[in-house]
């Protein structure tokens, strides 16, 4: 059973463009989402983290919304560059949690 | 440098063979994980282990086991009874106040010949 839906598998965009990265969880009881970027051969890294107390959270060119009606979280990537095409994660886990269930990722690939 | 350190990067292994991954960290982290990768299916977990001398099974245990012997040491080994063993291997640790934050390792690429 997958509790972290990730779509699109792939993306991409232009130079500039805002690539869209949507997921879907399942499991009511999540509280912390992360957002992990990974290049290829290497390993992920965390890029950006929400809570559900909030509604969106800016770090830099990233943005994280947040729907917890919807149990919905997106990551947008505004004004992107050549060098953010990689593979990106959403995460998930519960309160006290100590691992993290994680979506199938996306690849966005942003042409110069 | 702290980081998290995998080795060897490539790893090239016979049917019916075991192997083992090594994992090293000197972030201080309590908490270790392993994690496999396949394409479009994003990380499962393997194993993860909170403290020394204790380590629990995650989503896809069957054909691995693990030790943790030293608070930075946290190997897998791939034994013969995992089916289908090339992936994509990522060690990961956490420290225990903020377990969820998970730092990664550059990961190990098994491949079965």
């Amino acid at each position: 059973q997958q509790q972290v839906k990730q779509s699109p598998q792939s993306l991409i965009v232009q130079k500039g463009g805002i690539p869209i990265i949507n997921c879907a969880y399942e499991n009511t009881a999540f509280d912390y989402f992360p957002w992990y970027q990974q290049f290829p051969g290497k390993g992920p890294a965390l890029l950006i983290a929400i809570r559900p107390d909030v509604s969106e959270k800016k770090e830099g060119r990233f943005t994280i919304s947040f729907n917890k009606s919807a149990k919905q979280f997106s990551l947008h990537i505004m004004d992107s560059q050549p060098g953010d095409s990689a593979t990106y994660f959403c995460a998930a886990s519960k309160p006290a949690g100590n691992k993290l269930t994680f979506g199938g990722g996306t690849r966005v690939l942003v042409k110069p | 440098d702290g980081g998290i350190t995998q080795s060897p990067k490539y790893l090239f292994r016979k049917e019916g063979q075991n192997v083992t991954l090594s994992c090293e960290q000197n972030l201080n982290h309590d908490a270790m994980y392993w994690y496999r990768q396949d394409p479009g299916q994003g990380l499962r977990l393997i194993y993860y282990s909170q403290i020394v001398n204790d380590f629990q099974k995650g989503d896809i245990a069957e054909g691995y086991s693990v030790s943790r012997e030293k608070k930075e040491s946290f190997p897998l080994t791939v034994t013969s009874a995992q089916k289908n063993p090339t992936a994509f291997y990522l060690c990961a640790s956490s420290p225990w106040d903020r377990r969820t934050e998970a730092f990664f390792g550059q990961g190990t690429r098994l491949t079965v010949v």
